[in-house]
């Protein structure tokens, strides 16, 4: 029972180069989610995509783009990475974007932009 | 201001301690709210979610105050595997989407 799968798990960047996070979630969910979490921020939405097929900005959505190529993944782009973007990213899903489940969150991609 | 208040901590206790945590919002239209754990360069897990009626789940307690837009966290007995950050969350309706939006979290650390 996998739940959901980040990768890669560690990422050096030089400023402006770019990159793609891959998740995968194998629990049949409707809606997945990109977090960024810095210190004493909490986490903070990038993107969401409720269902299949769609895809919407979340709270700092600058800098990224998604894509959810199927049910089971949705990947986190990066395409000209900055300092700013040094931080700890969560995948997360959900069986509905509901108010009552609750979240599985990946292991995380620790990214350091230089 | 944050839209989720808590004390970032650390709440240093001894094992057996009872140790509370708080947690305030700043929005009256938030909807659900819960407790998730997240342990050192670990990811969040939910731990319990958290109602009007207070929820009890083991040695730990939650519960709601809707009217003060309070929340708190009660763990009895603490074991030295309780030690994590605490992370306070509420959902409300906001842009089109349930938004979950997180507290930055209370460390917790418990010694022998």
């Amino acid at each position: 029972n996998a739940g959901v799968t980040q990768t890669p798990k560690f990422q050096v960047l030089k400023t402006g180069q770019s990159m793609t996070l891959q998740c995968a979630q194998d629990m049949n969910h409707n809606s997945m989610y990109w977090y960024r979490q810095d210190p004493g921020m909490g986490l903070r939405l990038i993107y969401y995509s409720a269902s299949e097929g769609t895809t919407d900005k979340g709270e700092v959505p600058n800098g990224y783009n998604v894509s959810r190529l199927n049910k089971r993944e949705f990947s986190l782009r990066l395409e000209s990475a900055a300092p700013s973007q040094t931080s700890v990213y969560f995948c997360a899903s959900s069986l509905t974007q509901g108010t009552n489940y609750g979240y599985t969150f990946g292991s995380g991609t620790r990214l350091t932009v230089v | 201001r944050k839209e989720v208040e808590q004390d970032p901590g650390p709440f240093n206790v001894p094992e057996g301690a009872t140790v509370a945590f708080n947690c305030t919002y700043s929005n009256s239209a938030s909807q659900s709210f819960f407790w998730y754990r997240q342990d050192c360069r670990k990811e969040p897990k939910l731990l319990m979610s958290v109602y009007s009626s207070g929820n009890e789940d083991g040695r730990f307690t939650a519960q709601l105050n809707r009217a003060s837009q309070y929340i708190s966290l009660l763990i009895r007995d603490s074991k030295l595997s309780d030690s994590a950050t605490y992370l306070c969350v509420v959902i409300r309706f906001s842009g089109g989407y349930n938004k979950l939006i997180f507290g930055a979290g209370t460390r917790l650390a418990v010694h022998p």
